[in-house]
């Protein structure tokens, strides 16, 4: 079976904080992906980043930056100095490459909501 | 130019109706995606359509029949609509089915029920 957990329902932290917003996922495929997405209170859903199960390599973009660690099945994301605008819901999602012909959709943690205060 | 566009945005209508929301991309994508996200935000795949063919129908109740007359557009009917559809209902596209390859979605129908 195919799952992602994000523990984590929400989170409060104050503007400048770090934040680490957990997501663990279960699959049997060899091959998937994981990704974040950021919902903001407009309602869109965002892309943020994409990995493979064969890259285990961190990775940084700005403020944000991911830990990924196939031992603990854990795709992990960091915001640095957190700001007010990163205030959302954010998911984890994974895709797998053979699933009874289910590849490609996303299956979807229940997301954190992150709240950034000033 | 919007990449994935849903129409309505908003759908208010009493129980027992017909309804439909339409999706468009202009990316040029061979694969879209309808998702529900519920009131507690947990988002579930619907159906996923690749060059007008269905691939994907994750056990949705025959009242919803995705309709798409061309790759660019997948459109989603419901009939006699219950109080459980009300939800937040996002079409998504991708270049192909393959799982690597992140979806764009749609800026999302909120559909509720009276």
């Amino acid at each position: 079976a195919q799952k992602v957990t994000q523990a984590q329902t929400e989170i409060s932290v104050v503007e400048k904080e770090d934040v680490t917003l957990d997501c663990v996922y279960e699959t049997r495929d060899t091959t998937y992906y994981l990704f974040w997405y950021k919902q903001p209170p407009s309602g869109e859903l965002v892309f943020l980043i994409r990995r493979n199960s064969f890259d285990e390599q961190n990775e940084i973009s700005g403020r944000y930056s991911w830990n990924f660690q196939k031992s603990t099945s854990s795709f992990n994301f960091t915001i640095t100095a957190s700001q007010v605008v990163d205030s959302a819901v954010y998911f984890c999602a994974l895709s797998v490459s053979n699933y009874g012909g289910s590849q490609g959709n996303l299956i979807f943690g229940k997301g954190t909501k992150l709240s950034v205060k000033p | 130019d919007t990449a994935v566009s849903q129409t309505p945005k908003y759908l208010v209508t009493q129980m027992g109706n017909d309804k439909s929301i339409k999706c468009e991309q202009n990316l040029g994508h061979d694969t879209m995606y309808w998702y529900k996200q519920d009131s507690k935000k947990f988002l579930k795949i619907m159906f996923s359509y690749n060059n007008k063919e269905l691939i994907i129908n994750e056990t949705v109740p025959n009242r919803f029949s995705p309709k798409s007359p061309d790759k660019a557009h997948l459109n989603l009917h419901i009939n006699s609509l219950e109080l459980g559809d009300s939800a937040v209902y996002f079409c998504a596209s991708s270049p192909t089915q393959n799982s690597n390859q992140p979806q764009h979605f749609g800026d999302g129908t909120r559909l509720s029920i009276l």
